[in-house]
């Protein structure tokens, strides 16, 4: 069965660094066109793609959020991890981790998706 | 970064009705276009990708079309589980895979 889990802490206090770590199962973080992304929603609104990462280590961050994120992997372990610095109460959402794949490298699209994770930024 | 733009933001419609959602991107994504259900306080769910390609599982009654800027999920006749919210994302530029606003189905 191929899942993903995000796990991480529920609060966070303000300034603080958040890290979040989605846990995949049932294919490997080193197959050929793979990649992991991080997705966000804060509460009643869309959704916001915030950075993803490939099976060659390529890693990509939204613009507006870049200076505060970082992407890795362990394959070993099945994990992939972001951390978001300078955590503000406007970072409260539900994050989540998907799966990217594809029929050939450039055509994406996200096939699963963990539960998500919801992160409170409070003091 | 491709901005995404879908309308309406909401729509309300009954059992069996024809419901279009159409998104607009801001320069041309080839058919880099996918569509993602989301029900309330579930993951979303992959519908069609590639502007036009059903996903494995998801009902015929769902079909997308669209090339350049200008894309539509059409739901043919719409169950009661159709009712959610539903989202565009451009994979045009890997570097940035973002998704439109969203479209909101409530029932009438």
């Amino acid at each position: 069965q191929v899942t993903l889990k995000e796990s991480g802490p529920v609060l966070v206090k303000p300034t603080e660094t958040l890290t979040l770590t989605c846990t995949v199962s049932g294919f490997s973080l080193s197959n050929a066109r793979v990649g992991v992304s991080w997705i966000r929603q804060p509460p009643g609104k869309a959704l916001e793609w915030l950075a993803h990462i490939f099976s060659n280590d390529e890693k990509s961050y939204s613009t507006s959020l870049k200076s505060r994120l970082t992407i890795s992997k362990d394959t070993s372990k099945s994990q992939v991890v972001l951390t978001v610095t300078n955590m503000d109460p406007v970072d409260t959402a539900t994050y989540y981790c998907a799966r990217i794949t594809g029929p050939f490298w450039g055509l994406w699209y996200f096939d699963l998706w963990g539960r998500g994770t919801l992160v409170t930024v409070s003091s | 970064d491709i901005q995404m733009t879908q309308s309406p933001s909401s729509l309300s419609a009954s059992v069996g009705d024809r419901v279009t959602i159409t998104c607009r991107a801001s320069q041309s994504i080839s058919s880099y276009l996918n569509w993602y259900q989301q029900k309330p306080g579930k993951a979303p769910k992959l519908l069609i990708y590639a502007a036009s390609s059903l996903q494995s599982g998801v009902p015929s009654r769902f079909s997308g079309s669209g090339s350049g800027t200008d894309f539509t999920l059409t739901i043919s006749s719409l169950q009661p589980e159709d009712f959610a919210t539903y989202y565009c994302q451009q994979t045009y530029s890997s570097l940035a895979l973002t998704f439109g606003g969203g479209t909101k189905v409530e029932i009438k």
